[in-house]
């Protein structure tokens, strides 16, 4: 079972260089998200995409953008990368309608911008 | 103010030991849902455990448990006979019904190191 599927995993990018981060689940989840981790502060929502045809902005949205482009992909574009964007991405899907029912992440892809 | 709060930056246990990870947590919608993950040092995210707001017992999950205390707002993870595998960093999350379609809020973890 592939589940959640991040690309790239790892990137370095240049201030200014813009990049698009895929992902792809095969869950048929309604929901997908994606968010950020650094060091000491947990994972953060950058946006969300309730179910097709729908994002909303999370906690950090500035300097993201993205597009869920049908139910399996949905992915986060940086237009102008900035040193503070350097961070470990995450890719998330779930199941909706069902309390219980988790949050199932891709592995994550690793940013670096010089 | 912080809705998830992991107070522990680090614990150390030795293994076939049990030991508990603290979460508390602050919302006022009564409807809410309480998750556990772990990130071992490879990276990936992998769901434990589960507690809903309503629901009358504390869950149990194998080895994990949440010790769940409505009143205190408090949600910690019980994992009894500690193995080396358990060395990770452990998360908690809360999913509120007011904060959007089921998005998660977490708390900024808790390195266990479990120790031979």
């Amino acid at each position: 079972n592939a589940g959640v599927t991040q690309t790239p995993k790892f990137q370095v990018l240049k201030t200014g260089q813009s990049m698009t981060l895929q992902c792809a689940q095969d869950m048929n989840h309604n929901s997908m998200y994606w968010y950020r981790q650094d060091p000491g502060m947990g994972l953060r929502l950058i946006y969300y995409s309730a179910s097709e045809g729908t994002t909303d902005k999370g906690e950090v949205p500035n300097g993201y953008n993205v597009s869920r482009l049908n139910k399996r992909e949905f992915s986060l574009r940086l237009e102008s990368a900035a040193p503070s964007q350097t961070s470990v991405y995450f890719c998330a899907s779930r199941r909706t309608g069902i309390s219980n029912q988790p949050q199932h992440f891709g592995d994550g892809t690793r940013l670096s911008i010089l | 103010a912080q809705k998830i709060t992991q107070t522990q930056p680090g614990m150390f246990v030795q293994e076939k030991e049990a030991v508990t990870l603290d979460c508390t947590y602050d919302t006022s919608d009564p409807s809410y849902g309480l998750f556990w993950y772990k990130q071992p040092s490879s990276g990936e995210m992998i769901f434990l455990i589960y507690q809903g707001s309503y629901d009358q017992q504390n869950a149990t999950e194998g080895r994990y448990s949440l010790n769940f205390q409505k009143a205190r707002k408090s949600a910690n993870l019980v994992i009894s006979t500690s193995q080396l595998g358990d060395s990770a960093m452990y998360f908690c999350a809360m999913r509120e019904a007011e904060t959007g379609y089921s998005t998660l809020t977490f708390g900024k973890g808790t390195m266990l190191l479990v120790s031979p």
